[in-house]
């Protein structure tokens, strides 16, 4: 059973460019959720995807935005990049369901891919 | 505003010893907790989660922790470490939302 799988592993960019990352979810998850690392700090939330569609979002600029597909996989698109947006960017899945009308999930977290920006 | 913090940035024990992290949390409410390790080169890893029921969980290599609701705290435990235990350590909360608020980590490092 393959877990998190994100592709490509590392990435360098230029200042201005644009670049999309891929998340592969764990079998039998329908929920993904990014993150953004930078060095030496925990993970920031971004953005979480169900259903095709964006549930919540974290305070990142407009210039990230994301996609869900059909199959569940997801991508990260990141548009006139900044120095600053040079971090390990965490692709996590999860299963969504209620206990007890409360929200239950686990996020399994994928290798993540290191984004040199410039 | 919903906060999780680590006081502990680095820490460094010999084998044998015991283990504690700290880490506290700032939500209202129900809270969803949960410790993530990741060890040199490899991706982050669930070691225990809470989501209520007993206080004290229990996890994966001998790890533990208990949640203290009056103290605001879920720390990490473990009574004897190993060599192959150096690793950085995450503790993350979820309160009512989705995402996952991280703590920004704790390095330990085993001397053996």
């Amino acid at each position: 059973d393959a877990g998190v799988t994100q592709s490509p592993t590392h990435l360098i960019k230029t200042r201005g460019q644009q670049v999309t990352l891929r998340c592969s979810p764990k079998s039998g998850h329908d929920t993904v959720s990014w993150y953004q690392q930078a060095l030496g700090q925990g993970p920031q939330f971004i953005f979480q995807y169900y259903e095709e569609e964006e549930r919540q979002r974290g305070n990142f600029p407009d210039r990230f935005s994301g996609h869900q597909f059909p199959n569940y996989s997801s991508e990260l698109n990141v548009n006139a990049l900044l120095l600053g947006d040079s971090a390990l960017y965490l692709c996590a899945s999860s299963f969504f369901f209620l206990r007890n009308r409360r929200h239950s999930e686990t996020q399994y977290f994928g290798p993540g891919t290191r984004l040199l920006v410039l | 505003a919903q906060s999780v913090s680590q006081h502990n940035h680095h820490v460094i024990l010999s084998e044998a010893a015991s283990l504690e992290l700290g880490c506290n949390y700032s939500y209202g409410g129900t809270v969803n907790l949960f410790w993530y390790v990741q060890y040199p080169g490899q991706h982050l890893q669930l070691l225990l989660k809470y989501f209520s029921g007993d206080p004290l969980v229990k996890g994966i290599k001998g790890f533990e922790a208990e949640f203290i609701k009056s103290k605001f705290s879920f720390n990490l435990r473990k009574p004897s470490v190993q060599w192959s235990d150096t690793a950085e350590y995450f503790c993350a909360g979820a309160s009512g939302t989705y995402k996952y608020i991280f703590g920004t980590g704790t390095r330990l490092k085993v001397l053996a």
